[in-house]
């Protein structure tokens, strides 16, 4: 079974400046997508950036990128230019290609503060 | 588009209780799902649905059931609540047929509590 890990459970960064959540995850298929999601306070799960293990170039998404290590199985996301409203709980996630219904695999969530 | 929503928000139930959460989406997405969110333990598929009629378990599927009836909606049963079902309960669609297959879109959620 496919495994997520996060292990910082908190981080906090000054406004404007940058900040990288770190993920790692844990599979046998060569073929899957990895994902973050955002939860502000309002609980709403707000997909962030997605990333396509087959692509080597990384995803980004306006001041938001990832760091994607497939050998290391490594997926982390930089924040830059951070503000205010991107404090939330963020969560990565994990789909395999092969099968169906797309299930994903969270893993338990860093708690970033944003601090003036 | 209303995209996905829950119905209801909130709920408190007594012990032996029983609810049905209702979810709908306008999205002609095939894939339902169900998850769990409890605090640290991020979210766990409960059930899932790849289509009008069809169910499965997922991760955590023990005192929980559902039906897809409908393309569009996805219920979620608690028959006798316990307090360990106390959670955010969310539910998720994906999947156009033509479009990208991977991207999950989420409800607000609903905050219920077993007492």
């Amino acid at each position: 079974a496919q495994t997520v890990t996060q292990s910082q459970p908190e981080m906090s960064v000054q406004e404007a400046e940058t900040v990288t959540l770190s993920c790692t995850y844990d599979t046998s298929e060569s073929d899957y997508y990895l994902f973050w999601y955002k939860q502000p306070p309002s609980r709403q799960m707000i997909l962030v950036i997605r990333q396509e293990a087959y692509k080597q170039q990384n995803a980004t998404e306006n001041r938001f990128s990832v760091n994607f290590q497939k050998a290391a199985k490594s997926f982390s996301l930089k924040i830059s230019d951070s503000q205010l409203g991107d404090a939330a709980m963020y969560f990565c996630a994990y789909r395999g290609y092969t099968g169906t219904a797309s299930k994903l695999t969270f893993g338990t969530g860093t708690r970033l503060q944003v601090t003036l | 588009n209303a995209g996905v929503t829950q119905t209801p928000k909130f709920r408190v139930l007594k012990t032996g209780q029983s609810m049905t959460l209702l979810c709908a989406q306008d999205m002609n997405h095939e894939y339902m799902y169900w998850y769990r969110q409890d605090p640290g333990m991020g979210l766990r598929l409960i059930h899932y649905s790849v289509g009008e009629g069809t169910t499965a378990k997922g991760e955590v599927p023990d005192g929980y059931n559902v039906s897809r009836l409908k393309k569009q909606n996805f219920l979620l049963g608690l028959e006798s609540a316990a307090p360990s079902q106390t959670s955010v309960y969310f539910c998720a669609s994906s999947y156009s047929p033509g479009g990208p297959p991977d991207t999950q879109y989420f409800g607000p959620g609903t905050r219920l509590t077993v007492l």
